[in-house]
């Protein structure tokens, strides 16, 4: 079936480090990739998605391209800042009418 | 502006008691969900609803229901007969299509004593 793997968290850094969550799926169709965040208490907001192959997702600094050849959606933001603290989402749909999402992967920045 | 919205942000109930939580969406969108969050956890499906007046269930349905009359609203009833009602639960709506994202609502935080 349809599923997304990504990497367990917690994750802590400091300031202006480099970041990269792991995502990888598996999927019966050609699937569309988003990465959503949440902040405490909220809902889920879209950070960013992918809808083909090589496509690269973008958005207030972080980026995820969609690879076919190893079937990933890596998040990563070059310098990340305390304000990034939250928790991460990769998910995927195939028709747009069913969702898969990992697990989430909590994010802490420090000063 | 667009969006969805849930009612109450925060709501505190009895055990043995049905609750209802609302879903709006002025997004025109067909379809909605309804997920539950516990604390740590990823998201489980429990009812999603592709057209006005009908529904399916998703991974944990039981001890839930609800209804879709209207296209913008998708209110969820948490019954007495769900065991572990306490948690995090979010709605959400989609387009159709195979690249449509969902959008999802702020939550409400129930809890049961």
């Amino acid at each position: 079936g349809d599923s997304v793997t990504q990497m367990e968290g917690p994750v802590t850094l400091s300031e202006e480090a480099f970041l990269t969550i792991n995502c990888t799926y598996t999927a019966t169709g050609y699937p569309s990739l988003f990465w959503y965040v949440q902040y405490p208490g909220e809902g889920l907001q879209l950070l960013l998605k992918a809808t083909k192959a090589d496509d690269k997702g973008s958005n207030k600094g972080f980026e995820a391209t969609y690879r076919k050849e190893t079937t990933s959606f890596h998040l990563e933001k070059g310098s990340v800042q305390v304000s990034d603290s939250a928790v991460y989402f990769c998910a995927l749909t195939i028709t747009g009418n069913q969702f898969y999402f990992g697990t989430g992967t909590s994010l802490t920045v420090i000063p | 502006d667009g969006g969805i919205t849930q009612s109450p942000k925060y709501l505190f109930r009895k055990e043995g008691q049905n609750v209802t939580l609302s879903c709006e969406q002025n997004l025109n969108h067909d379809a909605m969900y309804w997920y539950r969050q516990d604390p740590g956890q990823g998201l489980r499906l429990i009812y999603y609803s592709q057209i006005v007046n009908d529904f399916q269930k998703g991974d944990i349905a039981e001890g839930y229901s609800v209804s879709r009359e209207k296209k913008e609203s998708f209110p969820l009833t948490v019954t007495s007969a769900q065991k572990n009602p306490t948690a995090f639960y979010l709605c959400a709506s989609s387009a159709t299509g195979p690249h449509g994202q969902q959008y999802f609502g702020p939550g409400t935080r129930l809890t049961v004593t």
